[in-house]
Parts: C-alpha cells; sequence; structure tokens
C-alpha cells in the first residue's frame, strides 16, 4: 500500500522559503505516477501547485508559477516543494498526493488515489 | 475564483438522494477526466470518483458519477449522516497546463 508523508517547517517567515519533502513509501516514485503538491488555505477550497514526473518534468499553477519549484529525488523515493518570498497568503495545510497524469493518448487522469495526512504552514515572523 | 464552479452547499434527509453539479468548460471538463472527492472535517480528501464515473475499489456503489459536455454530476443514494462532508470535483485544464479543482460543496444530511 503506497503512502505519503509530508514533512517540513510549520513555521516560515514572510520573504523566505517554504521547503516542504514528501516522502513516498509503499512504492517506486519512478513507478509513471505523478506527482503532485496541492494546498488549502485555513477554511477554504483546493488548490493545485503543481507536480512532478520520475523524469523531472514539471507542470506548475500559473498563479504560483514564478515563485515554485518542485523537485525529485528517486534514490530517496522523495519529492519536494519550494515556494519562494512568501507571505501570510501562503498560510495553508499543504498536502503531496499521487495521480494518474497523462497516458499514452495524451490524456490526463487527475485521479489523486493517495495523498498524504497534509501539514499545515504558517508564514508568520 | 475557482475554475470550476460548485455549489456552496446542498442538502437532504438520510436514505434520500443527492447530486452535485460542477460547471467548466471546454478547456478543462469539456475534454479532460473528471474526478470527485469527498473531505471529512481535518482529514484529507478522498478519491471517490475517478475518469468521469469509475469507483476505486472500497468506494460503495451508492456514489455515482457522470459527465455531459462541459459539466460533472457527483450522485449520492441512501444519504448517511456520515457522509456529512465537503466534496470537491477536479479536472486537467488544457489551456492552463494544469489541474484545477472546484470550489467545493458542502453537504448536510438533515
Amino acid at each position: 500500500q503506497v503512502q505519503l508523508q509530508e514533512s517540513g517547517p510549520g513555521l516560515v517567515k514572510p520573504s523566505q522559503t517554504l521547503s516542504l519533502t514528501c516522502t513516498v513509501s509503499g512504492g517506486s516514485i519512478s513507478s509513471g505516477y505523478y506527482w503532485n503538491w496541492i494546498r488549502q488555505h485555513p477554511g477554504k477550497g483546493l488548490e493545485w501547485i503543481g507536480n512532478i514526473y520520475y523524469s523531472g518534468s514539471t507542470y506548475y499553477n500559473p498563479s504560483l508559477k514564478s515563485r515554485v519549484s518542485i523537485s525529485v529525488d528517486t534514490s530517496s523515493n522523495q519529492f519536494s516543494l519550494n515556494l519562494s518570498s512568501v507571505t501570510a497568503a501562503d498560510t495553508a495545510v499543504y498536502y503531496c498526493a499521487r495521480d494518474g497524469g497523462f497516458d499514452t493518448s495524451g490524456h490526463y487522469h487527475p485521479n489523486f488515489d493517495h495523498w498524504g495526512q497534509g501539514t499545515p504552514v504558517t508564514v508568520s515572523s | 475564483q475557482s475554475v470550476l464552479t460548485q455549489p456552496p452547499s446542498v442538502s437532504a434527509a438520510p436514505g434520500q438522494k443527492v447530486t452535485i453539479s460542477c460547471s467548466g468548460s471546454t478547456s478543462n471538463i469539456g475534454n479532460n477526466y473528471v474526478s470527485w472527492y469527498q473531505q471529512l472535517p481535518g482529514t484529507a480528501p478522498k478519491l471517490l470518483i475517478y475518469d468521469n464515473n469509475k469507483r476505486p475499489s472500497g468506494i460503495p456503489d451508492r456514489f455515482s458519477g457522470s459527465k455531459s459536455g462541459t459539466s460533472a454530476t457527483l450522485g449520492i443514494t441512501g444519504l448517511q449522516t456520515g457522509d456529512e462532508a465537503d466534496y470537491y470535483c477536479g479536472t486537467w485544464d488544457s489551456s492552463l497546463r494544469a489541474g484545477v479543482f472546484g470550489g467545493g460543496t458542502e453537504l448536510t444530511v438533515l
């Protein structure tokens, strides 16, 4: 059974970089799935941040693209999120999740079937 | 403002049926697969429906999904108090080249 676990600081100062890591267990990160970061502001809905394929190919939310970087470490079975120049508006619960991504026909399968438990991040001085 | 539009809330009595709509455009729902998620308070979302109308193993057939044009619908029959949760639709937007979600619908089982 695939499991995902987020880790990282729960408090980040304004203007600094938020860095989180998602560790995948019970399966290989190189197994052909896409690995995503999704966040949820307090009392609000889900916001897709971006994803990465094990090859390193990435897609980002256009509204965050200038500040987001997602990387993968296949040797550690982990992928990471860096969000720079954070403000209070980046305070949220951050989730990592797996989905099917693009199939061989070029169709995307947004089936987020495995999620981490979520990690709350507060941006405050 | 979410790319996909869902009603903020729906309600129905135990045992009844409810539907939750998700409206989008040709760049997202119209040309891509749709999935649905259930989020209970304080927990991560759970996949209920994928590829428009398929249920993952373990999801009861009380939950169903459909898609027509640029809209999708989640149906829940035989409502139970344990179904009270927030429900989200999600898909890919080919123009944005990004994943998108609806704003979420809060289900109340009266």
